[in-house]
C-alpha cells in the first residue's frame, strides 16, 4: 500500500499561473481532504470531499477549487495562483470508527511557491 | 472559526529530560488527537483521546484529555535525538456533520541535544 501520495512535490508560479495538486489514496477511505500548513499557523483545512462526487469548503476556501471525481482522488487546482497561496499543502484521507472516529492519514506534501 | 492555543511553540532540550507541552480551545471538542511532524514529510497520529479525563500512553508519551473537555496535554519523557519535530494538537468535532474535520493547534517545534 502507497497510502496518500501527492503530486508534484515542489512547484514554483507565477503569480496569475494556474495549477493543479493531485492527491491520492489506495486505502478506500470515503473522507479526504486539502489542508494548507503555514509557519506558526497549524494547518488549516481548505476543502474536503465526504464522498467520490461531493465536495464542501473548509475553513480557508478562497481561491481554490476542487474535485473527486473518482473515490481514489481529490484534486486541488488554483485557477489564478497568488503570492499569499505560498504554502505547504497536505492531503488526507479518512474512515469512520463504529465510536464516530476519523482517523487521518496524511501525504507527504506539496511546497508550492508563487512568485 | 474554532481556535487552538498550542504552548510552548518551542523547546530546546537535553536528551533525557522530560518534555510537556499543552492545547487550550475556546470551543468544546469530542476528540484531542496529538500528531508528530518530521521535517518534509506529512503529520502522524501519535495519540488520540475519546473521552474527557481519559489519561492514554504509548510508549513514552502520555496525553490527558481536559475535563473540560477544552484542553489536553502531551508529556514526552526521557526524550532521545529521534523525538526532533514538530507536534500538533489537534481536536475533532462530533461524529455526524463533523466528517473528521480537524482544528490544529500552531505546533511546538521540539530540538533535543545529545
Amino acid at each position: 500500500n502507497a497510502g496518500v501520495t501527492q503530486t508534484p512535490k515542489f512547484r514554483v508560479l507565477k503569480t496569475g499561473q494556474s495549477m493543479t495538486l493531485l492527491c491520492a489514496q489506495d486505502m478506500n477511505h470515503e473522507y479526504m481532504y486539502w489542508y494548507r500548513q503555514d509557519p506558526g499557523m497549524g494547518l488549516r483545512l481548505i476543502h474536503y470531499s465526504v464522498g467520490e462526487g461531493t465536495t464542501a469548503k473548509g475553513e480557508v476556501p478562497d481561491g481554490y477549487n476542487v474535485s473527486r471525481l473518482k473515490k481514489q482522488n481529490f484534486l486541488l487546482g488554483l485557477e489564478s495562483a497568488a503570492p499569499s497561496q505560498t504554502s505547504v499543502y497536505f492531503c488526507a484521507s479518512s474512515y469512520s470508527t463504529s465510536v464516530g472516529f476519523y482517523e487521518q492519514y496524511f501525504g507527504p506534501g506539496t511546497r508550492l511557491t508563487v512568485t | 472559526g474554532q481556535q487552538l492555543n498550542q504552548s510552548p511553540q518551542s523547546m530546546f532540550i537535553q536528551e533525557g529530560e522530560d518534555v510537556s507541552m499543552n492545547c487550550t480551545s475556546s470551543s468544546i471538542f469530542n476528540t484531542w488527537l496529538w500528531y508528530k511532524q518530521d521535517p518534509g514529510e506529512g503529520p502522524v497520529l501519535l495519540i488520540a483521546l475519546y473521552k474527557a479525563g481519559e489519561l492514554t500512553s504509548n510508549g513514552r508519551l502520555t496525553a490527558q484529555f481536559g475535563i473540560t473537555r477544552k484542553d489536553s496535554f502531551l508529556n514526552i519523557s526521557a526524550s532521545i535525538p529521534s523525538d526532533v519535530g514538530i507536534y500538533f494538537c489537534a481536536g475533532q468535532g462530533a461524529g455526524g456533520t463533523s466528517y473528521g474535520k480537524l482544528t490544529f493547534g500552531q505546533g511546538t517545534i521540539l530540538t533535543v541535544h545529545p
